[in-house]
């Protein structure tokens, strides 16, 4: 089974501290994706890669930033934590592959992050 | 840009009664695909559909893809209460790209 694993599950900061998310994925996907969900607005995208060291803009990037030093793990940083940015964080993994029934998303368990 | 809606946000119903939930994107579709987040989870893949007016079953559930591809729908007979949780829709998307969720349908079942 594709493991995605979130490295918190839980996570309370104050406002301007510098915030890492880490996800770690253990299939060897391609690409990987950072979304926020709050309620009543579903999931929203704020970045994905499909590759090391490469990265995309989702729906809702800013204050937000990415790293993508390794395959298996994407890390989502908050520069400058601010009170809207109290979530659930997700991040999901997925398949690159020319058969589109591969391109299913795997997701970790969440990170709810409180900044106070 | 791409935008997937989904009716009705929320829907309660009693146990054994049916549910259906509707999404609908602004552009054409490559494929769709749902998943299931239940209550304190995380988002599950269901299913995914290709093909124009595709139907696709899964015991209780049934998927169709609309003829336009550019809407889809999740039905659910005689409902039990282990189908509570949120239902999304995620339009895609070629190979490896990202999908867009719309916002989800929240069921509750009483029992």
């Amino acid at each position: 089974d594709v493991k995605v694993t979130q490295s918190s599950r839980y996570l309370v900061k104050r406002t301007g501290e510098k915030v890492f998310l880490e996800c770690v994925q253990d299939m060897d996907h391609e690409n990987m994706f950072w979304y926020r969900q709050d309620p009543g607005l579903g999931l929203r995208l704020i970045y994905f890669s499909y590759d090391v060291k490469m990265k995309e803009k989702g729906d809702i990037p800013e204050g937000y930033s990415v790293s993508r030093e390794k395959k298996e793990r994407f890390s989502l940083i908050l520069e400058s934590a601010s009170t809207n940015q109290t979530s659930m964080y997700l991040c999901a993994s997925s398949l690159i592959s020319g058969t589109l029934a591969k391109n299913i998303q795997y997701f970790g368990a969440g990170t709810r992050l409180s900044v106070l | 840009g791409q935008q997937v809606m989904q009716i009705p946000q929320y829907q309660h119903v009693q146990e054994g009664e049916d549910f259906t939930t509707y999404c609908n994107s602004s552009t054409t579709l490559s494929n769709i695909q749902w998943y299931k987040q239940r209550p304190g989870g995380h988002p599950v893949f269901l299913i995914q559909l290709v093909k124009s007016g595709e139907v696709k079953k899964q015991k209780r559930l049934t998927f169709q893809f609309g003829e336009a591809k550019k809407n889809s729908s999740l039905h659910i007979t005689a409902t039990q209460t282990t189908d509570v949780g949120t239902y999304f829709c995620a339009g895609g998307g070629n190979y490896g790209q990202n999908f867009v969720f719309g916002p989800g349908t929240r069921l509750s079942v009483l029992p």
